[in-house]
C-alpha cells in the first residue's frame, strides 16, 4: 500500500498569515495513464470532508483562489495564502493513483 | 446539484451486521463509482473500498476483505455498505463519496453515518 506521510501535523496560524502543509507518499502517484492523482480535503469540525484540490493543483468548484496545490512524482504541498478563521479543520491529501487509496494522517490547522 | 444522502445512525451489538444506504441525485448515477470511507472517533480518515455504480466492479481495502459489501441499485440511484461480524472498533462514522470527473476523486460526500458497536 502508497504510506502517504504528512508534515506538519498542527499547524498554529496567525489570521492573514500563509499555511502551508507537505504530503509525501512512499512511492510515486504519477499513474500509466500520466496522471498524478493527489487530493487535499479539508474537514471542519463536525463536517464530512470537502474536496479542496485534486490532481495536485486543480481547484475544485467554489474553492477560494487562496488554496493552491503543487508538487510531482512523490512530494506535494497544499498552500493557503491568507488563512481565515473558516480555514481551521484538519486537512488530509489523499491518493487515488492505486488502490487501495490512502489518507496522510491529517494536518490540524488552528489559529494561535 | 449533486447530493448524497445516507441513512441514519445504528447501534448494532458485536457480531451483528450494519448496511449503510448512500441515496444520490443531481447526476446520473450509473455514470460514476462511489467510495466508502470510514472515521473512527477522533481519528482519521480509512478508505474501506470503491464500486463502480455503472458496472458493479468493486475494489476492497484488504483489512475488509470478507467482511464487506458494497453493491448498488441503479434503478433507486443508492448504494450500500454492508460490514458484517461487527467488533467495537468498527464503531465510527461511515461517508460514501462520489468518485468525480476529470479525476476529481471524492468530489462529493454523504453527510455521514454514525455506526455504534456496543455491547
Amino acid at each position: 500500500d502508497i504510506v502517504m506521510t504528512q508534515t506538519p501535523l498542527s499547524s498554529p496560524v496567525t489570521l492573514g498569515q500563509p499555511a502551508s502543509i507537505s504530503c509525501r507518499s512512499s512511492q510515486s502517484l504519477v499513474h500509466s495513464d500520466e496522471n498524478t492523482y493527489l487530493s487535499w480535503l479539508q474537514q471542519r469540525p463536525g463536517q464530512p470532508p470537502r474536496l479542496l484540490i485534486y490532481k495536485i493543483s486543480n481547484r475544485f468548484s467554489g474553492v477560494p483562489d487562496r488554496f493552491s496545490g503543487s508538487g510531482a512524482g512523490t512530494d506535494f504541498t497544499l498552500k493557503i495564502s491568507r488563512v481565515e478563521a473558516e480555514d481551521v479543520g484538519v486537512y488530509y491529501c489523499m491518493q487515488a493513483t492505486q488502490f487501495p487509496w490512502t489518507f496522510g494522517q491529517g494536518t490540524k490547522v488552528e489559529i494561535k | 446539484q449533486v447530493q448524497l444522502v445516507q441513512s441514519g445512525a445504528e447501534v448494532k451489538k458485536p457480531g451483528a451486521s450494519v448496511k449503510v444506504s448512500c441515496k444520490a441525485s443531481g447526476y446520473t448515477f450509473a455514470s460514476y463509482g462511489i467510495s466508502w470511507v470510514r472515521q473512527a472517533p477522533g481519528q482519521g480518515l480509512e478508505w474501506m473500498g470503491w464500486i463502480s455504480a455503472y458496472n458493479g466492479n468493486t475494489n476492497y481495502a484488504q483489512k475488509f476483505q470478507g467482511r464487506v459489501t458494497m453493491t448498488t441499485d441503479t434503478s433507486t440511484s443508492t448504494a450500500y455498505m454492508e460490514l458484517r461480524s461487527l467488533r467495537c472498533d468498527d464503531t465510527a462514522v461511515y461517508y460514501c463519496a462520489r468518485d468525480g470527473e476529470m479525476g476529481a476523486t471524492t468530489d462529493y460526500w454523504g453527510q455521514g453515518t454514525l455506526v455504534t458497536v456496543s455491547s
